[in-house]
């Protein structure tokens, strides 16, 4: 499984951009990233995800860089609401959907 | 509409006891996911149903652990003999039908807790 490499914590002010980078240099030509955050004691929520092309929804924008080993979730106008650990993932139909969930970054959204 | 659901929100047991935690995925989502998170860990892959049959079992730790999904709908998570090394939130998620870029949407868990 492609696996993913993320800085363990961030920090951001509120109501600037959070740009959380994510390393996945093994990924293969038909796997996806998403992203998912889990706030403090609830289940993980879907976020966005991408295959090649940048991506961008009400929640969030995802820059997948052109040989697909990198990406950014950008956060555009961060909220202390925004506070939480944020996964980025790679799967395709290989791993029959599972998802494969590292350490995660925490980013902590400062008033 | 209704996401998904999970029963109990809280169990605490005793070592060597047998425990059942549900799920009720998204009504019509076919592809059904149990994960389990320790704490201060990630979620980890336990199991994979695509309709009533289990289609990816290998993140299940050993045979002491078992999942039945028999209408293609609700599903059980059983632990058998329960280690106090058990005790982790017990997240389950669906998906509409398991392909690939399929959005999986989770409940809140179920803290489990072996005494």
């Amino acid at each position: 499984d492609a696996k993913t490499t993320q800085p363990t914590s961030m920090d951001c002010a509120e109501g600037r951009a959070a740009n959380l980078p994510c390393n996945h240099s093994t990924i293969s030509g038909n796997e996806y990233v998403y992203w998912y955050r889990q706030i403090h004691s609830q289940g993980p929520q879907y976020i966005i995800h991408g295959l090649k092309n940048n991506e961008t929804n009400e929640m969030a924008s995802l820059i997948i860089t052109e040989d697909r080993k990198s990406s950014t979730l950008i956060l555009p106008h961060a909220t202390l609401r925004d506070t939480a650990v944020y996964y980025c993932i790679v799967s395709g139909s290989s791993n029959t959907g599972k998802l494969i969930f590292g350490q995660g970054t925490t980013l902590q959204v400062k008033p | 509409g209704a996401g998904v659901s999970q029963t109990p929100s809280n169990k605490v047991t005793e070592k060597g006891k047998y425990v059942e935690l549900r799920c009720d995925p998204i009504s019509g989502h076919t592809a059904l996911y149990w994960y389990r998170q320790s704490l201060g860990q990630g979620p980890e892959f336990l199991i994979y149903f695509q309709g009533t049959g289990a289609a990816d079992d290998s993140g299940l730790p050993n045979d002491r652990f078992f999942a039945v999904r028999p209408e293609g709908s609700v599903s059980t998570l059983k632990i058998q003999r329960t280690e106090r090394g058990d005790s982790a939130v017990y997240l389950c998620a669906s998906s509409l039908n398991g392909a690939e870029a399929d959005t999986q949407y989770f409940g809140p868990g179920t803290r489990l807790t072996v005494l």
